[in-house]
């Protein structure tokens, strides 16, 4: 079956320094990942996602992703956080069970960023 | 610029009720869905509709029905709301199901408390 792992609950960064949020997924064949962002009380905005091409995936608020078959990672990045940042995160893999566009979503990870 | 609007947005039931949330896009989706998201669960998929007149069960179909009323709305029916079905609902959409690599966008959720 199709997943993802998001193995940190939060992340904690100071404003100003790089971060990363990790995603790793385990699907059979070729993987669509999505990387989603929740503000509070708000429903998930699309971030990013990689369907194939170039591993280095740049998406919107100046957040990136890399894509890394060898270790089945998919993690979010940003050279400089902002506070404005601090959000929920969610990762998400294509089912590949069907031939339509049922998402699996991740546990999702808490990012804070401190002034 | 409403994209995918959810009604109610809070609602307390007592067990056993009935009640349906209300979903509508104006981005001329084809596939719309139905999540909960729950602490530390992440999103999961309750239904499903790839295109006007079809729906399909998704990972947690039990005590909900849904109705793809027309193109732009999909409804989503608790027949007899049990304290199980405390959660927060998400509709979204997407242009279409079947390619795979269509980001999805949601509404701003319903939050559902049964007592």
């Amino acid at each position: 079956a199709q997943s993802v792992a998001q193995p940190e609950d939060q992340v904690n960064v100071a404003e100003g320094n790089p971060l990363t949020v990790k995603c790793t997924y385990s699907v059979s064949g070729n993987p669509y990942l999505f990387w989603y962002v929740q503000y509070p009380n708000r429903g998930l905005q699309f971030l990013l996602k990689y369907i194939t091409g170039d591993n280095l995936v740049k998406g919107s608020y100046g957040f990136e992703a890399e894509f890394n078959k060898s270790q089945t990672s998919f993690h979010l990045k940003k050279p400089s956080a902002l506070v404005s940042d601090s959000a929920l995160y969610f990762c998400a893999v294509r089912d590949m069970n069907t031939g339509f566009q049922k998402l699996v979503f991740g546990t999702g990870t808490r990012l804070l960023v401190s002034p | 610029n409403a994209g995918v609007t959810q009604t109610p947005k809070f609602q307390v039931l007592k067990t056993g009720q009935s009640m349906t949330l209300q979903c509508a896009q104006d981005m001329n989706h084809n596939s719309m869905y139905w999540y909960r998201q729950d602490p530390g669960m992440g999103l999961r998929l309750i239904y499903y509709s790839a295109s006007e007149g079809t729906t399909d069960k998704g990972e947690v179909p039990n005590g909900y029905n849904v109705s793809r009323l027309n193109k732009r709305e999909f409804s989503l029916r608790l027949e007899s709301a049990a304290p199980s079905q405390t959660s927060v609902y998400f509709c979204a959409s997407s242009e279409t199901a079947q390619m795979g690599n269509q980001p999805q966008h949601f509404g701003d959720g319903t939050r559902l408390s049964i007592l």
